[in-house]
């Protein structure tokens, strides 16, 4: 079936550094979007994407949305501690909104 | 409230034991979505409503689990029977309309099944 394959799982960051996660699939979607998971809370739409070629820019975030529409990337700059969490990339397939595949995540962790 | 809510936070159910888990969406909010996340897993979809119709319940992952929104607000999602398998977070969202609309996920419930 679809998948989503997110990269790295995790990564261990100074405060302060840049940060770059991806997604990748061999299936086409039409939006792809960026989650933050908090322990013991849902997820939160940082950003979305709905057309191939898109860059989106949501303060120290930038993501874009692959040409091929198989793919997309977060970048984070300027990272501080307050970015720890889990990051989940997402996308659409089918007629439904709701119809979310997820990655399986990349948790993030700033040294201070 | 401001945001989705779901209760209980955390339920703890022996293995045989039928669970109700509730979702109140955000007021207004047309489109309502059950998620099912494993430790260390990003969310599986599970189902999805538009007001009270069941559009899709195509993520059900076995005929123990059944949800429904009778009135278009308040969601349950029902597990019979729970099986250690089911141990997992349940996440529910909502969004204003069909489309293109952002999804706004709850804190989910935490079921462990021993």
């Amino acid at each position: 079936g679809q998948q989503l394959n997110q990269s790295p799982q995790s990564m261990f960051i100074q405060e302060g550094e840049d940060v770059s996660m991806n997604c990748t699939s061999s299936s086409i979607f039409n939006t792809w979007l960026w989650y933050k998971q908090d322990p013991g809370e849902g997820p939160v739409l940082l950003i979305a994407l709905y057309k191939a070629g898109e860059l989106t820019s949501n303060g120290r975030l930038t993501a874009q949305f692959g040409i091929t529409r198989k793919d997309s990337f977060l970048n984070i700059s300027a990272s501080i501690p307050s970015d720890v969490g889990i990051y989940f990339c997402a996308a659409h397939y089918g007629g439904s909104q709701g119809n979310l595949i997820f990655g399986k995540g990349t948790k993030l962790s700033v040294k201070p | 409230g401001a945001g989705v809510s779901q209760s209980p936070r955390y339920k703890v159910a022996k293995r045989g034991q039928d669970v109700a888990l509730r979702c109140d969406p955000i007021s207004g909010h047309v489109s309502l979505f059950w998620y099912q996340q494993a430790l260390g897993q990003g969310p599986e979809f599970l189902t999805y409503f538009q007001n009270e119709a069941q559009l899709d319940k195509s993520g059900l992952p076995s005929d123990r689990f059944f949800a429904e929104r009778p009135e278009g607000s308040v969601s349950t999602l029902k597990i019979q029977r729970t099986q250690q398998e089911d141990s997992a977070v349940y996440l529910c969202a909502s969004s204003l309309v069909h489309g293109n609309s952002p999804l706004h996920f709850g804190n989910g419930t935490r079921l462990t099944v021993t």
